[in-house]
């Protein structure tokens, strides 16, 4: 059975700090990795996505895969209050995703 | 640019009513779409996706059932709503031809009482 593990947290930061958040998957055969964020009471929005091995850089958040390790994680730079969400990682199977069941991150001001 | 639609937003429904919820996307062609749920601190649980007009394919066994009577167009229904279908129900869409990526709508949340 395919399975995306994350920690459910929270984890806390400090405004400005960088937030690190990890994912682990089973799946072998999954080529593509996502990160989606979600406000509570609201759907997921995609923000990064991961096709390749190595670092995948947009504005604050860089997206890391070691395919070898089965390891997916987020940066998130110069953390923002507004950045305080539930963060999903997902991994691609055939037509459909794998989703773990995500980690709450707070950041205080 | 694309664009997901569901409607309603909330829903109130009582034990053994039917249920239509539906998703439309605009701006794309022959989508993968997809139903999902999501209960309270809860994970997405995939609940059906479609990659054409007619064709469903069921994820889990339940007393909901969805249709995909035209290309943009997916519907969520049941004959007979349980306590236990309260929750936030979310459609995406996806394109065949990247990789795997979806966009949720919305999404409607559903109490039964």
């Amino acid at each position: 059975q395919k399975e995306v593990e994350q920690n459910s947290g929270p984890l806390s930061v400090p405004e400005g700090a960088i937030a690190s958040l990890n994912c682990t998957y089973s799946d072998r055969g999954s080529q593509s990795f996502f990160w989606y964020r979600q406000y509570s009471g609201k759907s997921p929005e995609l923000i990064m996505s991961i096709y390749s091995n190595g670092d995948k850089e947009d504005g604050r958040f860089t997206a890391q895969l070691n395919k070898a390790s089965q390891y997916v994680s987020l940066l998130i730079r110069d953390s923002q209050p507004s950045d305080s969400a539930t963060y999903l990682c997902a991994g691609s199977g055939y037509s459909t995703l794998t989703f773990g069941k995500g980690t709450m991150l707070l950041v205080s001001p | 640019s694309q664009t997901i639609h569901q409607w309603p937003a909330t829903l109130v429904q009582p034990v053994g009513s039917p249920l239509s919820l539906e998703c439309t996307v605009e701006g794309t062609s022959n989508p993968n779409l997809y139903w999902y749920r999501q209960a309270a601190g809860r994970g997405l649980q995939l609940l059906f996706y479609s990659v054409g007009i007619g064709q469903i394919s069921s994820e889990v066994p339940q007393n909901l059932s969805a249709s995909r009577p035209q290309d943009r167009q997916f519907i969520l229904s049941s004959k007979k709503l349980l306590l236990s279908d309260s929750s936030f129900y979310l459609c995406a869409w996806g394109s065949r031809f990247s990789y795997n990526e979806q966009f949720f709508g919305p999404g409607t949340r559903l109490t039964v009482l």
